[in-house]
């Protein structure tokens, strides 16, 4: 089975701290993704990557980086995080283009509370 | 407007009749469209996945796409109290490398 872990289910920051999430996958997927979920807002992409040190803005990549220095690594980086940033994120990867049926395999998600 | 849309609902649906969901989407270009379950507390997980015009069946499951009208639509029969979740319609952007989210709609089956 695939497994994309992410490291910290849970995490507490202050504003303006610099907050790193990290996420791993295990089955040599080109692309990979972060997504941020909030109510009523639904899923919303802030940066994927097709490959090693490439990377793409999604729809929300304010406030945020991301780091691929490795194919299985993908890094989202909250340079100086603020209350607004508070939210579930989302990693996820996929082998493929995703028109030709490939799926998303999602971490189970860090759930990042800024106070 | 956004690229994909849902109603949010909720919706409830009494054990053991049809739900439907809907989502509409604005790209003309797209051409294929998912649809993923969110149960509580859980990470999305893909039920259906459909790019021709018509129905695709999957058990007790149904994605309709009609591409004039731009919609997509899941059918679940024989609803199940373990149907209750969000489901999210989502359909790829950007040269098909990206996938983008409508908002979900939360499904409660009444027992």
């Amino acid at each position: 089975d695939v497994k994309v872990t992410q490291s910290s289910r849970y995490l507490v920051k202050r504003t303006g701290e610099k907050v790193f999430l990290e996420c791993v996958q295990d089955m040599d997927h080109e692309n990979m993704f972060w997504y941020r979920q909030d109510p009523g807002l639904g899923l919303r992409l802030i940066y994927f990557s097709y490959d090693v040190k490439m990377k793409e803005k999604g729809d929300i990549p304010e406030g945020y980086s991301v780091s691929r220095e490795k194919k299985e690594r993908f890094s989202l980086i909250l340079e100086s995080a603020s209350t607004n940033q508070t939210s579930m994120y989302l990693c996820a990867s996929s082998p493929g283009i995703l028109a030709t049926n490939e799926k998303l395999f999602f971490g189970s998600g860090t759930q990042l509370s800024v106070l | 407007q956004k690229e994909v849309e849902q109603n949010s609902g909720p919706l409830s649906v009494p054990e053991g009749a049809i739900a439907s969901l809907n989502c509409t989407y604005s790209d003309r270009g797209s051409q294929s469209f998912f649809w993923y379950r969110q149960y509580s507390g859980k990470s999305p997980e893909l039920i259906m996945f459909i790019y021709s015009n018509g129905d695709k069946e999957d058990g007790r499951f149904t994605a309709q796409l009609n591409k004039a009208s731009q919609y997509v639509s899941l059918l679940i029969r024989d609803s199940q109290p373990s149907d209750s979740a969000t489901y999210l319609c989502a359909a790829p952007q950007f040269g098909n490398e990206k996938l983008t989210f409508g908002t979900g709609t939360r499904l409660t089956i009444i027992p």
